[in-house]
């Protein structure tokens, strides 16, 4: 079955960078769209940034964009967010998820993993 | 950006009950061409990631019990489930994906009565 495992997360200073990474495993990666969403503790959900299935365009939210990347590597499975220039208000639990259907970088969401936990204090 | 508001922000029903749950999104998320609804259903359970419940507005992903039921076209959505169980305490969220960036409600808690 469809599983989506993330890794990466941690306590990290402000300023510094992190790189989340998220294997998915029991469907064929390469043929989908792939997104990171966040929560801060004990809020709501923000989407962050997707990725196309080939890796050929990608798109980010304002608050993450210049400082965010999001990448792929059809080969091992993995999605990955590299973090940049981190703030306390980055501080959440990070969500892989898989673009159902999608038009254009707007999908809905059909699978997602459990999260990684990224704290961004001094 | 398409701002989804969700009401009331929590909900308290009694087993066995209804549950409707509302979604106003600040522009029409109905694509013309294909006449679809651009709009999806969560639940999140406690210490769990959200689960798809429902696109397209009104079709129920595979797996998902019937009393779970989408609704609305254009601005206005709602989930209902016909009748509560206990195992559907949790935060139901909205999300339109007519346009980037896909947003979110800001979900709608429901509890036991």
């Amino acid at each position: 079955q469809e599983q989506l495992v993330e890794s990466g997360g941690g306590v990290v200073q402000p300023g510094r960078s992190l790189r989340l990474s998220c294997a998915g495993s029991g469907f064929t990666f390469s043929r989908y769209a792939m997104h990171w969403a966040r929560q801060a503790p004990g809020k709501g959900l923000e989407w962050v940034a997707v990725i196309w299935s080939d890796g050929s365009n990608k798109d980010y939210a304002d608050s993450v964009k210049g400082r965010f990347t999001i990448s792929r590597d059809n080969s091992k499975n993995t999605l990955y967010l590299q973090m940049s220039t981190l703030r306390a208000e980055d501080t959440a639990l990070y969500y892989c998820a898989r673009g159902g259907y999608c038009s254009g970088a707007s999908c809905y969401l059909d699978y997602w993993g459990q999260g990684t936990l990224v704290t961004v204090s001094s | 950006d398409i701002v989804m508001t969700q009401s009331p922000d929590s909900l308290a029903v009694f087993l066995g009950e209804r549950a409707t749950f509302n979604c106003t999104s600040s522009q029409s998320v109905l694509y013309s061409s294909n006449n679809k609804n651009y709009l999806a259903w969560y639940q999140q359970k406690p210490g769990q990631p959200p689960k798809l419940l429902i696109y397209w507005a009104s079709t129920r992903e595979s797996g998902v019990p019937d009393r779970f039921s989408g609704s609305g076209s254009g601005t206005d959505f709602t989930l209902t489930i016909s009748s509560l169980q206990a195992e559907d305490v949790a935060v139901y969220y909205c999300q339109q994906y007519y346009s980037s960036p896909i947003t979110f409600g800001q979900g709608t808690r429901l509890e036991i009565k």
